[in-house]
């Protein structure tokens, strides 16, 4: 499996700010994906990061509330705006397709950013 | 709406006393069912990938089994290094998108 990073690992922030999450693969991948896991929930996928194009969102989430960029076929970053406290979650990027893997259909997991928003 | 429910939600062992996870799903065609180990702090760890009732993996003390409606990870004999949240998922034909469990906090008392 590859390395997966992840910057910052957790920060507090104000209501009303904008945090962005990286991302960073020590390898090439097919699909980066983000996703969030709220206290006492399941993890929730909020979007495809697509290479090059626009990112691909799931029911209830939004472009201008979570921008997305994936510049590369290893980086990829999450923006969480406007923050509120209902946005303080553990935000987690997986990836998939390691190139030269034989393991395309299975998505491994960074270590994950915890939000705290006051 | 698909669903994966795990069951139960909390589990205390004693170590070497072994026992079975619950994982039961309504992932209208399903693709693969996966597991997954959590420890607090981290991010999941990938143990196993399921497709076909019938089908069964191992690692280490794990086993993972799949019917058509639930998958069980059975640990036999288990250690105190064996307690985290272990997660289940499943995908849809055509979709990558992995639809979660809540989880099972295993604790193993030594």
């Amino acid at each position: 499996s590859a390395v997966i990073s992840q910057k910052p690992s957790r920060d507090i922030c104000q209501r009303g700010t904008s945090l962005t999450i990286q991302c960073q693969v020590d390898s090439q991948v097919t699909m980066m994906f983000w996703y969030r896991q709220q206290p006492g929930q399941s993890l929730t996928l909020i979007a495809t990061a697509n290479q090059g194009s626009e990112a691909t969102y799931e029911s209830g989430f939004v472009i201008d509330k979570f921008p997305i960029s994936r510049p590369n076929l290893t980086f990829s970053t999450l923006t969480v705006s406007n923050m509120s406290p209902e946005d303080s979650s553990i935000y987690l990027c997986s990836v998939m397709g390691l190139a030269g893997g034989s393991s395309y259909n299975e998505q491994f997991f960074g270590p994950g950013t915890r939000l705290t928003v006051l | 709406e698909d669903q994966v429910t795990q069951s139960p939600e909390a589990l205390r062992l004693q170590e070497g006393e072994s026992s079975s996870l619950n994982c039961s799903y309504t992932v209208s065609g399903l693709r693969g069912l996966f597991w997954y180990r959590q420890d607090p702090g981290k991010g999941p760890e990938f143990l196993f990938t399921l497709y076909s009732a019938g089908e069964e993996k191992e690692k280490e003390r794990l086993k993972a089994t799949l019917t058509k409606k639930e998958s069980f990870l059975h640990i036999t004999a288990p250690k105190p290094e064996d307690s985290a949240t272990y997660l289940c998922a499943g995908t849809q034909g055509g979709s990558e998108k992995l639809v979660f469990g809540k989880g099972t906090k295993l604790t193993v008392n030594p």
